[in-house]
């Protein structure tokens, strides 16, 4: 275990709709990442926070929105859903910013658009 | 753009047969390669940091390398339960060519131990 949670585990919605994934971070962590895993591009690193405030922006989409709460909690926001976007997302959080900290992930939250 | 290459792709050993994976990277200034693990449906693990060219890490049943191309993770002596599939990254790269602390990662190595 990890110490960050997501919810919820599984999602299922049809194309054009809207959903929101939750990820709280470990106790102590200001730093929070969402990442995409699906089979045919992998891994992708989405966008990240820090204390409240975006920090860089990956190969996030301008359907997909992302915020963190004064509480450090974090949500993804993802709207006029296309298959395509069937994946598992995976939030990460870290001590701080940088490479010298470790990233810790979440379970993941698997999406199936239909 | 940053590259992470991962081979082989999978990898099926009999428990005790030693065997090396590897990442070869494409990165201006390296900030770190990263090893992770990453079990069936479950979110990646972290394994190691390296920084610099000859630096090794080790733990448990594994040990890490880098040069200044590839990184190398060492399996010895695997056990059934070091099956998963490992992942290698290095930080992002953003467009306009700052560096990011988010990481881009390979497709990984899918590691089967039979016992």
């Amino acid at each position: 275990d990890s110490g960050v949670t997501q919810t919820p585990k599984h999602l299922i919605t049809a194309t054009g709709q809207r959903v929101t994934l939750r990820c709280s971070p470990r106790s102590g962590d200001l730093s929070v990442y969402w990442y995409q895993q699906s089979l045919d591009q992998g891994l992708q690193f989405l966008i990240q926070y820090y204390n409240g405030e975006e920090r860089a922006k990956g190969n996030i989409l301008e359907r997909f929105s992302a915020q963190q709460f004064p509480d450090l909690h974090s949500e993804l926001n993802l709207s006029s859903l296309e298959l395509g976007d069937s994946a598992l997302y995976f939030c990460a959080s870290s001590l701080r910013g940088g490479p010298t900290y470790e990233q810790y992930f979440g379970p993941g939250t698997r999406l199936t658009v239909t | 753009e940053d590259q992470v290459t991962q081979s082989p792709e999978a990898l099926r050993l009999q428990e005790g047969e030693s065997s090396s994976l590897n990442c070869s990277y494409t990165v201006s200034g390296l900030r770190g390669l990263f090893w992770y693990r990453q079990d069936p449906g479950k979110g990646p693990e972290f394994l190691f940091t390296l920084y610099s060219a000859g630096e090794e890490k080790e733990k448990e049943r594994l040990k890490a390398t880098l040069t200044k191309k590839e990184s190398f993770l060492h399996i010895t002596a695997p056990k059934p339960e070091d099956s998963a599939t490992y992942l290698c990254a290095v930080p992002y790269t953003l467009a306009g060519g700052g560096g990011a602390d988010g990481l881009t990662f390979g497709k990984g190595t899918h590691l089967i131990i039979q016992p």
